[in-house]
Protein backbone atom coordinates (compact mmCIF):
# COMPACT_ATOMS: atom_id res chain seq x y z
CA UNK A 1 0.00 0.00 0.00
CA UNK A 2 1.08 3.84 -0.76
CA UNK A 3 2.05 5.85 2.72
CA UNK A 4 1.36 9.50 2.29
CA UNK A 5 3.73 11.56 4.85
CA UNK A 6 2.44 14.90 5.25
CA UNK A 7 4.06 17.72 7.30
CA UNK A 8 3.23 19.64 9.38
CA UNK A 9 0.77 18.90 11.36
CA UNK A 10 -0.05 22.00 12.37
CA UNK A 11 1.24 25.14 10.99
CA UNK A 12 0.41 28.78 12.54
CA UNK A 13 1.04 32.18 10.17
CA UNK A 14 0.29 35.15 9.83
CA UNK A 15 -1.80 37.21 6.90
CA UNK A 16 0.16 37.21 4.05
CA UNK A 17 2.72 35.10 4.65
CA UNK A 18 3.91 32.22 1.93
CA UNK A 19 2.82 29.03 3.27
CA UNK A 20 4.05 25.90 1.95
CA UNK A 21 2.90 21.92 3.32
CA UNK A 22 4.88 19.13 2.36
CA UNK A 23 3.48 15.41 1.64
CA UNK A 24 5.92 12.29 0.59
CA UNK A 25 4.81 9.32 -0.81
CA UNK A 26 6.34 5.73 0.17
CA UNK A 27 6.71 4.91 -3.59
CA UNK A 28 6.37 6.56 -6.96
CA UNK A 29 3.00 8.29 -7.63
CA UNK A 30 3.94 9.66 -11.05
CA UNK A 31 1.94 12.99 -10.86
CA UNK A 32 -1.63 11.59 -9.57
CA UNK A 33 -1.96 13.87 -6.58
CA UNK A 34 -4.81 15.65 -5.15
CA UNK A 35 -4.40 18.72 -2.44
CA UNK A 36 -7.89 19.14 -0.72
CA UNK A 37 -8.92 21.74 1.66
CA UNK A 38 -11.61 21.53 4.78
CA UNK A 39 -12.99 23.59 7.01
CA UNK A 40 -14.63 22.93 10.53
CA UNK A 41 -18.13 21.11 9.96
CA UNK A 42 -17.72 21.02 5.97
CA UNK A 43 -17.11 19.01 3.57
CA UNK A 44 -13.34 18.66 1.55
CA UNK A 45 -13.53 20.83 -1.46
CA UNK A 46 -10.84 19.60 -4.37
CA UNK A 47 -8.01 22.19 -4.60
CA UNK A 48 -5.52 20.84 -7.07
CA UNK A 49 -5.19 18.18 -9.18
CA UNK A 50 -2.34 16.01 -10.92
CA UNK A 51 -0.09 17.86 -8.91
CA UNK A 52 -0.01 20.79 -10.05
CA UNK A 53 -3.43 21.57 -11.67
CA UNK A 54 -5.95 24.54 -9.92
CA UNK A 55 -9.01 23.13 -9.97
CA UNK A 56 -11.47 25.61 -11.82
CA UNK A 57 -12.71 28.50 -9.10
CA UNK A 58 -9.77 27.88 -6.68
CA UNK A 59 -7.67 31.27 -6.18
CA UNK A 60 -4.40 31.58 -8.02
CA UNK A 61 -2.63 32.27 -4.61
CA UNK A 62 -2.93 27.96 -4.36
CA UNK A 63 -0.19 26.20 -6.22
CA UNK A 64 1.16 22.63 -6.54
CA UNK A 65 4.67 21.59 -6.89
CA UNK A 66 6.40 17.79 -7.16
CA UNK A 67 10.01 16.81 -6.77
CA UNK A 68 10.16 12.73 -7.69
CA UNK A 69 8.10 11.27 -5.09
CA UNK A 70 7.34 14.69 -2.80
CA UNK A 71 4.78 17.51 -3.36
CA UNK A 72 4.49 20.52 -1.94
CA UNK A 73 0.87 22.86 -1.65
CA UNK A 74 1.89 26.84 -1.39
CA UNK A 75 -0.60 29.36 -0.08
CA UNK A 76 1.60 32.75 -2.17
CA UNK A 77 -0.21 35.06 0.72
CA UNK A 78 -2.08 33.69 3.27
CA UNK A 79 -5.80 34.94 3.68
CA UNK A 80 -8.30 34.55 6.75
CA UNK A 81 -10.68 32.53 4.08
CA UNK A 82 -7.65 29.87 4.18
CA UNK A 83 -8.07 28.67 8.03
CA UNK A 84 -8.76 25.38 7.13
CA UNK A 85 -7.36 21.84 7.18
CA UNK A 86 -5.59 20.56 4.17
CA UNK A 87 -5.07 17.16 2.82
CA UNK A 88 -3.04 15.39 -0.07
CA UNK A 89 -4.45 12.24 -1.67
CA UNK A 90 -2.90 10.47 -4.07
CA UNK A 91 -5.04 8.38 -6.57
CA UNK A 92 -2.02 6.01 -8.59
CA UNK A 93 -2.85 2.93 -6.71
CA UNK A 94 -6.31 2.88 -4.84
CA UNK A 95 -6.25 5.76 -2.69
CA UNK A 96 -4.61 7.44 0.38
CA UNK A 97 -4.69 10.48 2.16
CA UNK A 98 -2.06 12.18 3.90
CA UNK A 99 -2.87 13.23 7.66
CA UNK A 100 -3.71 16.56 7.19
CA UNK A 101 -2.00 20.10 8.33
CA UNK A 102 -4.04 22.39 10.40
CA UNK A 103 -4.13 25.91 9.00
CA UNK A 104 -4.62 29.20 11.48
CA UNK A 105 -3.71 32.81 11.98
CA UNK A 106 -0.70 33.72 14.35
CA UNK B 1 -25.07 22.68 -10.32
CA UNK B 2 -23.64 19.51 -8.94
CA UNK B 3 -25.24 18.13 -5.81
CA UNK B 4 -24.62 14.92 -3.75
CA UNK B 5 -26.81 14.17 -0.78
CA UNK B 6 -25.84 11.47 1.74
CA UNK B 7 -28.64 9.99 3.93
CA UNK B 8 -29.18 6.97 6.28
CA UNK B 9 -26.64 7.91 9.19
CA UNK B 10 -27.80 7.27 13.00
CA UNK B 11 -26.66 5.34 16.12
CA UNK B 12 -26.46 1.97 15.77
CA UNK B 13 -24.87 -0.72 18.21
CA UNK B 14 -21.74 -2.87 17.64
CA UNK B 15 -22.70 -5.76 15.28
CA UNK B 16 -25.79 -3.77 14.22
CA UNK B 17 -26.34 -2.97 10.21
CA UNK B 18 -26.87 0.39 8.13
CA UNK B 19 -28.01 1.63 4.57
CA UNK B 20 -26.42 4.76 3.49
CA UNK B 21 -27.28 6.15 0.04
CA UNK B 22 -26.64 9.18 -1.56
CA UNK B 23 -29.16 10.92 -4.31
CA UNK B 24 -27.33 12.83 -7.29
CA UNK B 25 -28.14 15.75 -9.44
CA UNK B 26 -26.35 18.25 -11.43
CA UNK B 27 -24.59 15.48 -13.50
CA UNK B 28 -24.70 12.45 -15.75
CA UNK B 29 -24.41 10.21 -13.02
CA UNK B 30 -23.80 7.08 -15.00
CA UNK B 31 -20.66 7.94 -16.33
CA UNK B 32 -18.89 8.91 -13.24
CA UNK B 33 -17.22 6.37 -10.61
CA UNK B 34 -17.81 7.31 -7.55
CA UNK B 35 -16.50 6.80 -3.79
CA UNK B 36 -17.39 7.03 -0.01
CA UNK B 37 -14.75 8.29 2.06
CA UNK B 38 -15.23 8.93 5.72
CA UNK B 39 -14.03 10.73 8.58
CA UNK B 40 -13.92 9.90 12.30
CA UNK B 41 -14.65 12.49 15.41
CA UNK B 42 -11.16 14.99 15.18
CA UNK B 43 -9.34 12.62 12.82
CA UNK B 44 -8.25 12.80 8.79
CA UNK B 45 -10.41 11.09 5.71
CA UNK B 46 -10.08 7.57 4.96
CA UNK B 47 -11.36 5.96 1.81
CA UNK B 48 -13.81 3.57 1.90
CA UNK B 49 -14.96 2.44 -1.20
CA UNK B 50 -15.05 2.80 -4.70
CA UNK B 51 -17.52 1.78 -7.56
CA UNK B 52 -17.24 2.54 -11.57
CA UNK B 53 -19.61 4.18 -13.71
CA UNK B 54 -21.03 0.76 -14.77
CA UNK B 55 -20.73 -1.37 -11.40
CA UNK B 56 -17.96 -3.04 -13.25
CA UNK B 57 -15.11 -2.58 -10.53
CA UNK B 58 -15.62 -2.14 -7.16
CA UNK B 59 -13.18 -1.95 -4.38
CA UNK B 60 -12.83 -1.76 -0.96
CA UNK B 61 -10.23 -0.16 2.01
CA UNK B 62 -9.19 -2.94 3.81
CA UNK B 63 -11.02 -1.91 6.92
CA UNK B 64 -14.52 -2.59 5.49
CA UNK B 65 -13.91 -5.48 3.24
CA UNK B 66 -16.22 -7.98 3.67
CA UNK B 67 -18.78 -6.07 5.57
CA UNK B 68 -19.82 -2.83 3.77
CA UNK B 69 -21.29 -3.14 0.34
CA UNK B 70 -21.47 -0.43 -2.07
CA UNK B 71 -24.13 -0.31 -5.20
CA UNK B 72 -25.34 1.86 -7.10
CA UNK B 73 -28.67 2.38 -9.45
CA UNK B 74 -28.23 4.51 -12.50
CA UNK B 75 -31.72 5.40 -13.37
CA UNK B 76 -32.51 6.49 -9.66
CA UNK B 77 -29.22 8.27 -9.84
CA UNK B 78 -28.32 7.04 -6.32
CA UNK B 79 -25.44 5.38 -4.60
CA UNK B 80 -25.78 3.48 -1.52
CA UNK B 81 -23.40 2.03 1.40
CA UNK B 82 -24.38 -1.48 2.95
CA UNK B 83 -23.17 -1.45 6.36
CA UNK B 84 -23.03 -4.44 8.38
CA UNK B 85 -21.25 -6.07 11.51
CA UNK B 86 -20.39 -2.37 12.59
CA UNK B 87 -18.32 -1.97 15.04
CA UNK B 88 -17.41 1.34 17.32
CA UNK B 89 -14.62 2.34 15.47
CA UNK B 90 -16.82 2.48 12.17
CA UNK B 91 -18.22 5.69 13.71
CA UNK B 92 -17.36 8.83 11.44
CA UNK B 93 -18.83 11.05 8.99
CA UNK B 94 -19.27 9.55 5.71
CA UNK B 95 -19.34 11.48 2.62
CA UNK B 96 -20.18 10.49 -0.69
CA UNK B 97 -17.96 11.77 -3.80
CA UNK B 98 -17.57 11.94 -7.27
CA UNK B 99 -14.69 10.35 -9.19
CA UNK B 100 -14.40 10.32 -12.28
CA UNK B 101 -14.46 9.19 -16.05
CA UNK B 102 -11.61 6.69 -15.72
CA UNK B 103 -10.14 5.28 -12.30
CA UNK B 104 -7.23 7.54 -11.92
CA UNK B 105 -9.10 10.67 -11.02
CA UNK B 106 -9.68 12.81 -7.62
CA UNK B 107 -13.09 13.55 -6.05
CA UNK B 108 -14.08 16.80 -7.32
CA UNK B 109 -17.72 17.17 -5.68
CA UNK B 110 -18.13 15.93 -2.52
CA UNK B 111 -21.99 15.74 -0.64
CA UNK B 112 -21.81 17.27 3.50
CA UNK B 113 -21.57 14.01 5.26
CA UNK B 114 -23.75 12.04 7.46
CA UNK B 115 -23.21 10.75 10.89
CA UNK B 116 -22.76 6.93 11.49
CA UNK B 117 -22.40 6.77 15.30
CA UNK B 118 -21.64 2.49 16.67
CA UNK B 119 -22.25 2.23 20.48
Amino acid sequence: DIQMTQSPSTLSASLGDRVTITCRASQSISSWLAWYQQKPGTAPKLLIYQASKLESGVPSRFSGGESGTEFTLTISSLQPDDVASYYCQQYAESYTFGQGTKVDLK
Amino acid sequence: EVRLEESGGGLVKPGGSLRLSCAASGFTFEKYSMVWVRQAPGQGLEWVSYISSSDTFIYYADSVKGRFTVSRDNAQKSLYLQMTSLRPDDTAVYYCARGGFGELEPFDFWGQGTVVSVS
